[in-house]
């Protein structure tokens, strides 16, 4: 157990709609990060936070938002969900404030298909 | 800037013998280089680190990784292999200036045939 829950855990939408992914930490960790994994490309970063209050783009945030409202909880919202965003979301947590020697923990995925 | 590659898409090795997943880097400055696995629809766990130190690091479930700086690898090696290794394995590295998240590589699939 990472120590992270994301929920849902499957979803299915329709070109268009929008949605938000919660991911939730009970480490109280300061960083937390969302992940794409597509396959034969790994994981590529969509937005991570630093801290509480603060939020930075990664490799692909277009048409992605996010939410870091408290130090638990950091949010990914597709606002308007296209089928180039089908996909396996992973959110994780990492120790310290996202140096780059900190391990980081994942959660256990988010699949989402749009059609 | 950073980078890693993993050269192989897919590793077969017979049970009982050594395997190695091959990993190379390239960053501008110090790297921290990480494995992890990935059993199917699971999400990733931490094997071992390389951040400063021996060039050999332990990780878990007998992994062992080395960290070499001339040839900017750090390929993941495990004496005998066990058909529960099959699995997808992931290099990442990391810089502790500029973007500090984890970058990845394409993944390897091992497997491991009894």
């Amino acid at each position: 157990n990472a120590g992270v829950t994301q929920t849902p855990k499957f979803q299915v939408l329709k070109t268009g709609q929008s949605m938000t992914l919660q991911c939730a930490q009970d480490m109280n960790h300061n960083s937390m990060y969302w992940y794409r994994q597509d396959p034969g490309m790994g994981l590529r970063l969509i937005y991570y936070s630093a801290s509480e209050g603060t939020t930075d783009k990664g490799e692909v945030p277009n048409g992605y938002n996010v939410s870091r409202l408290n130090k638990r909880e950091f949010s990914l919202r597709l606002e308007s969900a296209a089928p180039s965003q089908t996909s396996v979301y992973f959110c994780a947590r990492g120790t310290g404030t996202g140096e780059g020697r900190n391990t980081i923990y994942f959660g256990e995925g988010s699949w989402l298909t749009v059609v | 800037a950073q980078s890693v590659a993993q050269p192989e898409d897919q590793v077969n090795v017979a049970e009982g013998n050594p395997l190695t997943v091959k990993c190379t880097y390239s960053v501008s400055g110090n790297p921290y280089l990480f494995w992890y696995v990935q059993y199917p629809n699971r999400g990733l766990q931490f094997l071992l680190k390389y951040i400063t130190g021996d060039n050999l690091v332990k990780g878990s479930y007998g992994f062992e990784a080395e960290f070499n700086k001339s040839q900017t690898s750090f390929h993941l090696k495990k004496p005998s292999a066990l058909v529960s290794d099959s699995a997808l394995y992931f290099c990442a590295g990391s810089m502790d200036t500029g973007r500090r998240a984890l970058t990845f590589g394409s993944g390897t699939r091992l497997q491991v045939q009894p």
